[in-house]
């Protein structure tokens, strides 16, 4: 089955304590991206990946780093959460980044940093 | 990308046709219309797209006008699992190339909410 695994589900965590959100996908897909939702903000993107080794920041990236160091894996790294980053995340992706590709999500990660 | 507007909430009735209508008065010939939905507590899912005609699929039907200034996802019988924000996204493989815009912009959406 078509899908894109997040890991974990649920996480509550400290002040400063790094932590990773590992986010893997079993299409072959070229692009993958995070985006974090919010309560009045919407869907926004965190940072993307084109393809592997290749990784580029969207419209909130700061305090997150990612690496594309295989196809399938994207992990989404918090080096020194705060508790503003409490927030659902979603890690998405699809074939490559055309306009007509369909994009497949995860089924979200919920973080609470305290 | 271009901008579309949803209205924010709808209500149907448990399996009547929902017609969830998308302006997007300043669409360019090469987007692309999507939707996506968010069903509570989950990731986004795939709903369907189209650029000029029609498109039909399991989920739903895609109507675009003819001007393309507006389309409308039909979802033939509403179940009570159909009730999600619905996302009508526009597309551009033009911005896509040219660096912008590598993501779905996600707007407000709407709620629909089933009855039953």
């Amino acid at each position: 089955e078509a899908q894109v695994t997040q890991n974990p589900r649920y996480l509550i965590t400290v002040t400063g304590k790094k932590l990773t959100v590992t986010c893997s996908q079993n299409m072959n897909h070229e692009y993958m991206s995070w985006y974090r939702q919010d309560p009045g903000l919407g869907l926004r993107q965190i940072y993307y990946s084109m393809n592997v080794e290749v990784t580029d920041k969207g419209d909130v990236p700061e305090g997150y780093k990612v690496s594309r160091k295989e196809k399938r894996n994207f992990p989404l790294i918090l080096e020194s959460p705060s508790p503003n980053q409490t927030s659902l995340y979603f890690c998405a992706s699809s074939e490559t980044w055309g306009a007509k590709n369909i994009q497949y999500f995860g089924a979200g990660t919920r973080l609470s940093v305290l | 990308d271009a901008k579309t507007t949803q209205p924010n909430s709808m209500e149907s009735n448990e399996e009547e046709p929902v017609h969830l209508p998308c302006n997007h008065s300043t669409i360019s010939g090469t987007d692309y219309i999507h939707w996506y939905r968010q069903l509570p507590s989950q990731g986004p899912e795939y709903v369907i797209h189209g650029l000029t005609s029609n498109v039909n699929n399991r989920m739903a039907s895609l109507a675009i006008a003819e001007d393309r200034k507006s389309s409308t996802l039909i979802l033939h019988r509403a179940t009570l699992r159909d009730a999600a924000v619905y996302y009508c996204i526009l597309r551009d493989d033009y911005l896509i190339s040219s660096g912008s815009a590598r993501q779905l912009t996600f707007g407000s959406g709407t709620q629909l909410t089933v009855l039953p």
